[in-house]
């Protein structure tokens, strides 16, 4: 299994509040991304990276930021969450050198109250 | 913008029977590669099987193998000799080439009852 890691694992906060879920990978992989997964909607991207502090855009973009600042960790910030962000968010990393699957961390699950 | 649908929300076979999960997507693209993820009750995203578009031949996976039909952007999965551990959702994926953005449907949940 890819060495991906998630943390929290679950949290619970309260609308309003600033959330930053963490991704850590061990693969060196070049690219990092974060989706979030809502029943009827499959997983749906949010920003991604293609190396340190290079970051773009996905579909479901607004009220999310991210920072890359080592290859390693990439950040997802909800900078005032709102209860339509209550989700499970994943974070996948890919390398084109070493083909074009996606690999997943476990999940976190968030609840905005 | 590509669109991926899978058109079958639920399934439910018997165990050792085979299935069939489809998946249809629309791109003007002419080079990109189709994968299948299984998402079980652990949540955890696996990758089953991938597919280039470029190549004619399906992919096989063991009791895993797929339908490519390029001309009528379909991609469905075959599940053989199916088991209990297969019941999970099921996610088609696809990829343009040269993206590396995944776009997905919206899952089949499947069920595989003893």
């Amino acid at each position: 299994d890819a060495g991906i890691t998630q943390s929290p694992r679950h949290k619970v906060t309260e609308t309003g509040t600033p959330v930053t879920l963490r991704c850590h990978q061990t693969e060196n992989h070049r690219y990092m991304y974060w989706y979030r997964q809502d029943p009827g909607h499959g997983l749906r991207l949010i920003h991604y990276s293609y190396g340190v502090k290079d970051t773009d855009k996905g579909e479901v973009s607004d009220g999310y930021s991210v920072s890359r600042s080592k290859t390693e960790d990439f950040l997802l910030t909800l900078e005032s969450a709102t209860s339509s962000q209550t989700s499970v968010y994943f974070c996948a990393i890919s390398d084109p050198g070493q083909g074009h699957e996606q690999y997943f961390g476990p999940g976190t699950r968030l609840t905005v109250t | 913008a590509q669109t991926v649908t899978q058109s079958q929300p639920e399934m439910s076979v018997q165990e050792a029977e085979t299935v069939t999960l489809s998946c249809t997507y629309d791109t003007s693209e002419n080079n990109y590669y189709l994968f299948w993820y299984k998402q079980p009750p652990s949540r955890q995203m696996i990758l089953v099987i991938r597919q280039e578009a470029y190549k004619q031949q399906n992919a096989t996976e063991n009791r895993f193998s797929v339908n490519f039909q390029k001309a009528a952007k379909s991609f469905s999965l075959k599940i053989s000799d199916s088991q209990l551990g297969d019941t999970a959702m099921y996610f088609c994926a696809f990829m343009a080439q040269g993206a590396q953005k995944l776009v997905f449907g919206q899952g089949t949940r499947l069920t595989i009852n003893p």
